[in-house]
């Protein structure tokens, strides 16, 4: 069965410093995989997604991840944080067909001034 | 607006009681998907349906129940409920089943349960 792991249930960061998330999936098909940003009181809302293809992806709000199939990671950056980026985010991770989409248990992201 | 409509936005009941979570999925979705977010269990996939057939069950317990109309709207019935049955219950939505385009989430109903 697929699963996600999150390192780091809370990461702080300065403003303006790198955004690191980890992510690591455990699967024995590359699955396609996801980041969503759960702000307060909200709910999930879908950042970026891999499918196929470019290794590097793309997302809103200046967030990247690159998927690495040798180490088996899909880890979240961000050059320059800001404090809009105070969340929580979620790693996810789909198998294709009928599998469900597996979540991590999430990173909360706390902007320091 | 995310294209997903949960309601209500808030519900407090009493122990015991029995509740009704309503969602309609973004246009053109034909699968529903429910999780509970609770502060202890993080994010929890309860029940998935696809085109009004169950298509997968997580941790639901069987005091919980959904079903999918014709118009593919859902709605989760919670019963006989508990204090820890207090949490955020999202409803999220797909193309298809277990679409690989990822999944649209609603905003979540808060049940507090006192």
């Amino acid at each position: 069965a697929q699963s996600v792991t999150q390192l780091g249930s809370h990461v702080s960061v300065s403003e303006g410093a790198l955004v690191l998330l980890r992510c690591n999936y455990s699967s024995s098909v590359p699955p396609y995989l996801f980041w969503y940003v759960q702000y307060p009181n909200q709910g999930l809302q879908l950042l970026l997604k891999y499918t196929t293809g470019a290794t590097l992806v793309k997302g809103i709000n200046g967030f990247e991840a690159e998927f690495k199939k040798s180490e088996t990671s899909f880890h979240l950056t961000k050059p320059s944080a800001h404090m809009s980026d105070a969340a929580e985010y979620f790693c996810a991770a789909h198998s294709g067909g009928y599998q469900k989409v597996t979540f991590g248990t999430g990173t909360k992201l706390q902007v320091i001034p | 607006d995310s294209g997903v409509t949960q309601t209500p936005k808030h519900l407090i009941t009493a122990t015991g009681q029995r509740v009704t979570l309503r969602c309609s999925p973004r246009s053109g979705d034909l699968s529903v998907y429910w999780y509970q977010q609770s502060l202890d269990q993080g994010l929890q996939f309860l029940i998935q349906y696809y085109n009004g057939e169950e298509r997968a069950k997580g941790n639901i317990l069987e005091r919980f129940s959904a079903q999918q109309f014709p118009d593919l709207h859902s709605e989760l019935n919670l019963s006989s409920l508990e204090l820890g049955d207090s949490a955020l219950y999202f409803c999220a939505s797909s193309v298809a089943s277990g679409s690989n385009y990822g999944y649209t989430f609603g905003s979540g109903t808060r049940l507090t349960v006192v």
